[in-house]
């Protein structure tokens, strides 16, 4: 199926660092969705964005919906050893949502 | 309140039985997901209920795949003579309003492991 490109696949940073991770896709989408999921559970939903280049924090987590609505972004500031998981990034389009195949983050104590 | 259930969280079945996967939504959304991960991977779409009704069922791989939501609020998902590639996790999830909004709230999953 439809899978957006995520960027980068992994990442292993040190506590403290910026992490920045991205999406792009060929598809023009209304919604633009970040989720982290750990193991063994669900996907949780972080920033949710809906407008062309809308800009949008939560906490340490700040995210942005690309002007050509084909891409988004994802920045995570002052890394903490809980930020470990998988990311994904989702567009909306219709109801269902495309996913990315996702960003695994490690942090180093 | 609760989040999305699903349940059973775990089900090993035989090639070629048949398996029935619930969901429970949030209380008060009124539309309900189906997706598929496996392993490595983000999760794929299956099938969007919005109310009672089937709004896109396109992404079912092939007519063993079923889902109802009778009463417009738990639904379940049907495989019938599964195969060993329809191994992965079963995740479900729920949203308040798709049209306006589309934050959907996903559930554990199910992992479905076919022998």
């Amino acid at each position: 199926g439809q899978q957006l490109n995520q960027s980068p696949q992994s990442m292993f940073i040190q506590e403290g660092e910026d992490v920045s991770m991205n999406c792009t896709s060929s598809s023009i989408f209304n919604t633009w969705l970040w989720y982290k999921q750990d193991p063994g559970e669900g996907p949780v939903l972080l920033i949710a964005l809906y407008k062309a280049g809308e800009l949008t924090s939560n906490g340490r987590l700040t995210a942005q919906f690309g002007i050509t609505r084909k891409d988004s972004f994802l920045n995570i500031s002052a890394s903490i050893p809980s930020d470990v998981g998988i990311y994904f990034c989702a567009g909306g389009h219709t109801g269902k949502l495309i996913f990315g195949q996702g960003t695994t983050l490690q942090v180093k104590p | 309140g609760a989040g999305v259930s699903q349940t059973p969280s775990n089900k090993v079945t035989e090639k070629g039985k048949y398996v029935e996967l619930r969901c429970d939504p949030i209380s008060g959304h009124t539309a309900l997901y189906w997706y598929r991960q496996s392993l490595g991977q983000g999760p794929e779409f299956l099938i969007y209920f919005q109310g009672t009704g089937a709004a896109d069922d396109s992404g079912l791989p092939n007519d063993r795949f079923f889902a109802v939501r009778p009463e417009g609020s738990v639904s379940t998902l049907k495989i019938q003579r599964t195969e060993r590639g329809d191994s992965a996790v079963y995740l479900c999830a729920s949203s308040f309003d798709p049209q306006s909004y589309n934050e959907q709230f996903f559930g554990p999953g199910t992992r479905l492991t076919v022998l």
